[in-house]
């Protein structure tokens, strides 16, 4: 069974601050996509890494793939209360379907 | 291009009425999914079509879950003698396969229904 953990569940934090939130798994993904979801509302897709090893930055989010395809990074520089929400990572299931992981629950306060 | 929209937003019902949510893909997206994602969690897989055909179910999907995608466009989910347990946000998800094969599932606002 394929699943993906994420860590930690819960972060507050002031603003301005920086912080780094992880995503693991046993299982190898071929791609793995981070998705933002405010209260109320569906997930919002980010990025979606592929190659091991894989960069990419979005303003002030860096999102990194590891090596072997089974872990992925979120770091966020100089937190804003706008980056406040639940932060889900997600790998392609069997089925055709996203496997998500229980999420990371970000509060950014001014 | 309007995105994935659901309706309605908000249900509340009693133990034991059937309800039904409705989800319009984004246009052109041949496939079409359903999450439902309970307080705490991410969303789980429920079922997914690839035009008009129903090609996966999850285990969570019980017998009192149905979906369809009549025309291979928009798609309906209901649930018949609801329970408390189905309390939920249900989501729907459309894509299609671009460059290179790999595919981008695009989220609605979702469903939340509550049964009392």
């Amino acid at each position: 069974t394929q699943l993906l953990e994420q860590s930690p569940q819960f972060l507050s934090i002031q603003e301005g601050e920086n912080l780094t939130v992880y995503c693991n798994s046993s299982s190898v993904f071929s791609s793995l996509q981070w998705y933002r979801q405010e209260p109320g509302e569906g997930p919002v897709l980010l990025v979606t890494v592929v190659t091991g090893g894989e960069v990419k930055k979005l303003k002030r989010l860096t999102f990194q793939f590891g090596d072997a395809r089974k872990d992925s990074s979120l770091h966020i520089t100089a937190a804003q209360p706008g980056d406040t929400g639940l932060y889900l990572c997600a790998g392609g299931g069997s089925q055709g379907n996203l496997i998500f992981g229980k999420g990371t629950k970000l509060s950014v306060k001014p | 291009d309007t995105g994935v929209s659901q309706d309605p937003r908000h249900k509340i019902t009693k133990r034991g009425q059937n309800v039904t949510f409705r989800c319009d893909p984004i246009s052109e997206h041949n496939r079409l999914y359903w999450y439902r994602q309970t307080l705490g969690q991410g969303p789980e897989f429920l079922t997914y079509f690839q035009n008009e055909a129903q090609l996966e179910k999850s285990r969570l999907l019980s017998d009192r879950f149905s979906a369809e995608r009549p025309k291979g466009s928009f798609s309906t989910l209901e649930i018949q003698r609801t329970e408390q347990g189905d309390s939920a946000m249900y989501l729907c998800a459309s894509s299609r396969k671009g460059q290179g094969g790999r595919e981008t599932q695009y989220f609605g606002p979702g469903t939340r229904l509550l049964v009392l």
